[in-house]
């Protein structure tokens, strides 16, 4: 079936650190590839997409590569702020009937300053 | 502004008493889902509906119902409350042909006694 597996937090890392937070992916066919970030109080909001291999999707320099051959799509940021502390899913989406959304566990980031 | 609304934000409720959990948004969105997020398992789809009149299960249907009477409106209902339904509830909303940007509710804390 499909799944996504994500690295356990929490991680914790000092203002201007680098920023990996891993995910793989298991899926039948080329399904489209996710990553939402929720802030301490709020809903998830989606950060980057890819939706084929090769792509690269960045927002607020956050980056990821969809991988087929590895099947990940590992999260990047060159220099993390306080302000990215949140708790991060890579998802991916069941392109069946129901377009579903499916989730990894999630990673708590903490950035200290 | 665009956004989705759930009411209420924070309920405690005892086992047994009905309760609805209201959820609105305002972007003309065709799809509609509801996910239960618990610590280590992430999201996890509750039902979903790709327009009105349209429902259907999610992974963990058991002991909720959805009803989708308007394009806006997708409450859940917990005819039975128990205590595992105590769980943080999101209701979130997109186009039907962009189904993976979903837009996601601040969230709903249930707690079950």
């Amino acid at each position: 079936g499909n799944s996504v597996t994500q690295m356990e937090g929490p991680v914790t890392l000092s203002e201007e650190a680098f920023l990996t937070i891993n995910c793989t992916y298991t899926a039948t066919g080329y399904p489209s590839l996710f990553w939402y970030v929720q802030y301490p109080g709020e809903g998830l909001q989606l950060l980057l997409k890819a939706t084929k291999a090769d792509d690269k999707g960045s927002n607020k320099g956050f980056e990821a590569t969809y991988r087929k051959e590895t099947t990940s799509f590992h999260l990047e940021k060159g220099s993390v702020q306080v302000s990215d502390s949140a708790v991060y899913f890579c998802a991916l989406i069941r392109m069946d009937s129901s377009y579903k959304l499916i989730f990894g566990s999630g990673t708590r980031l903490l950035v200290r300053p | 502004e665009a956004q989705v609304t759930q009411n209420p934000r924070y309920l405690i409720t005892v086992t047994g008493k009905k309760l609805t959990v209201t959820c609105s948004q305002n972007m003309n969105h065709e799809y509609m889902s509801w996910y239960r997020q618990d610590p280590g398992l992430g999201l996890r789809q509750i039902y979903y509906s790709m327009n009105v009149e349209v429902t259907d299960k999610g992974d963990v249907p058991e002991g909720y119902k959805v009803s989708r009477k308007e394009k806006r409106n997708f409450p859940l209902i917990l005819e039975s409350p128990s205590p595992n339904q105590t769980s943080l509830y999101f209701c979130a909303s997109s186009y039907y042909r962009d189904s993976y940007e979903q837009y996601f509710g601040p969230g709903t804390r249930l707690t079950v006694t």
